[in-house]
């Protein structure tokens, strides 16, 4: 059981937006960041969007993250195949001493 | 740029101890915190730890009692024992950068590797 929580599955077809909410706490995303990561099978995760709606260097405009008050979204739009991969939202929580904790992750399918 | 490999026994067995060493290549250990995640098999990730070059750590408090992180700068390496493993803690084990704080995300990441806890 994740502490933060993600539908477990998405979908859409190439050039739809999607978009993949997490939920905390008052705990978590209530007082913290949220970060998003793109996580392709045998590959290390990826960040694509830090401090709520921030993206590194190299990372399409296509995604965009948000958030509101304990919740988070990643939109992806203009949907494209290689798209497919699991998604990952983490944040800091301060409870006991502090730990970073993550959603239990959502496989977005590109039909 | 900065890039970690994951290194260790694939197989381990129940009530010993798992030993990982994550070795950092183009670029230094130092002034940065490190940090250890894992993700068993059809589950989410889970945040194991971290530890700031200079040995401070921080863990898990649902693993805290059973891990423990070190550092060797002399090595650019940091390492992870976890012990009294059990089947549940079979998973793939991810080294990445950051971690300290909710400033301090964690990227880049390892590539990962698996270790499975079985007789």
């Amino acid at each position: 059981q994740s502490v933060l929580t993600q539908p477990p599955s998405a979908s859409g077809t190439p050039g739809q937006r999607v978009t993949i909410s997490c939920s905390g706490s008052s705990s978590n995303i209530g007082s913290y960041y949220v970060y998003w990561y793109q996580h392709l099978p045998g590959k290390a995760p990826k960040l694509l969007i830090y401090r709520n709606n921030q993206r590194p260097s190299g990372v399409p405009d296509r995604f965009s993250g948000s958030k509101s008050v304990t919740s988070a979204s990643l939109a992806i739009s203009g949907l494209r195949s290689e798209d497919e991969a699991d998604y990952y939202c983490a944040a800091w929580d301060d409870s006991l001493s502090g730990h970073w904790v993550f959603g239990g992750g959502t496989k977005l399918t590109v039909l | 740029q900065v890039q970690m490999q994951e290194s260790g026994p694939g197989l381990v067995k129940p009530s010993e101890t798992l030993s990982l060493t994550c070795t950092v290549s183009g670029g230094s250990i130092s002034n940065f915190y490190w940090s250890w995640i894992r993700q068993p098999p059809g589950k989410g990730l889970e945040w194991i730890g971290y530890i700031y070059y200079s040995g401070s750590t921080n863990y898990n408090p649902s693993l805290k009692s059973r891990v423990t992180i070190s550092v060797d700068t002399s090595k650019n390496q940091f390492s992870l024992k976890l012990s009294s493993v059990t089947a549940a803690d079979t998973a793939v084990y991810y080294c990445a950068r950051g971690g300290g704080s909710f400033l301090n995300w964690l990227d880049p990441w390892g590539q990962g590797t698996l270790v499975t806890v079985s007789s």
